[in-house]
């Protein structure tokens, strides 16, 4: 079962920053948080991933609550070709991705 | 660098036919996963593979669904033979090593059953 609870959608303007929010309540200790998105007919493209810390990339930055019980993926400046579904992803130290429904995120003009 | 490669994109069978999918996973990837992926619903892992193992195929249907990675590099899903409700899309992924690592996906294979 998936771990996380996302809106179903987000509408954002282009230029704008898109903050997509995601609760995992029942996270444990050894769990990351990831985010992964699906433009339409492609496959998931990973975005970033987070144990504890902040993390910034070239893509985005993630913020964990301090009790790790939820976080925010933020995408600064956001432009048409973000629009996509977005994934939040409570993962262990297997491989295992258990994908959600997701978040679609439509960025208009 | 090349991206995770799969064949055919589209394919469109009549059911009881046979279909196989092929992967290419990027260079020097041993980690191969082959995932489903219903409309309006997330991917759903249905076999992994490390090097030529499968170490988790608990989600494979068997009896029709079967899987392969020979010399531990490319891998072929097979349904045989295919009912409606397999129309989906077939998302082949690849990573490094085990553990938390990225997975990087295929376009995938929309496979529609008539």
């Amino acid at each position: 079962d998936a771990k996380t609870t996302q809106p179903p959608s987000m509408d954002c303007a282009e230029g704008r920053a898109a903050n997509l929010p995601c609760n995992h309540s029942t996270i444990s200790g050894n769990e990351y948080v990831y985010w992964y998105r699906q433009i339409h007919s492609q496959g998931p493209q990973y975005i970033i991933h987070g144990l504890k810390n902040n993390e910034t990339n070239e893509m985005a930055s993630l913020i964990i609550t301090e009790d790790r019980k939820s976080s925010t993926l933020i995408l600064p400046h956001a432009t048409l070709r973000d629009t996509a579904v977005y994934y939040c992803i409570v993962r262990d130290n297997t491989d295992k991705l258990i994908f959600g429904t997701g978040t679609r995120l439509q960025v208009f003009p | 660098e090349a991206g995770v490669v799969q064949s055919p994109r589209y394919k469109i069978i009549e059911k009881k036919q046979p279909v196989a999918f092929w992967c290419n996973p990027i260079s020097g990837h041993n980690t191969l996963y082959w995932y489903l992926q219903n409309l309006g619903q997330g991917p759903e892992l249905l076999i992994r593979y490390e090097n030529e193992e499968a170490v988790d195929d608990s989600q494979l249907p068997k009896d029709r669904f079967s899987a392969e990675r020979l010399k531990g590099v490319d891998s072929t899903l097979k349904i045989q033979p295919a009912e409606l409700g397999d129309s989906a899309v077939y998302l082949c992924a690849s990573s490094f090593g085990a553990g938390p690592s990225k997975q990087f996906f295929g376009p995938g294979t929309r496979l529609t059953v008539l």
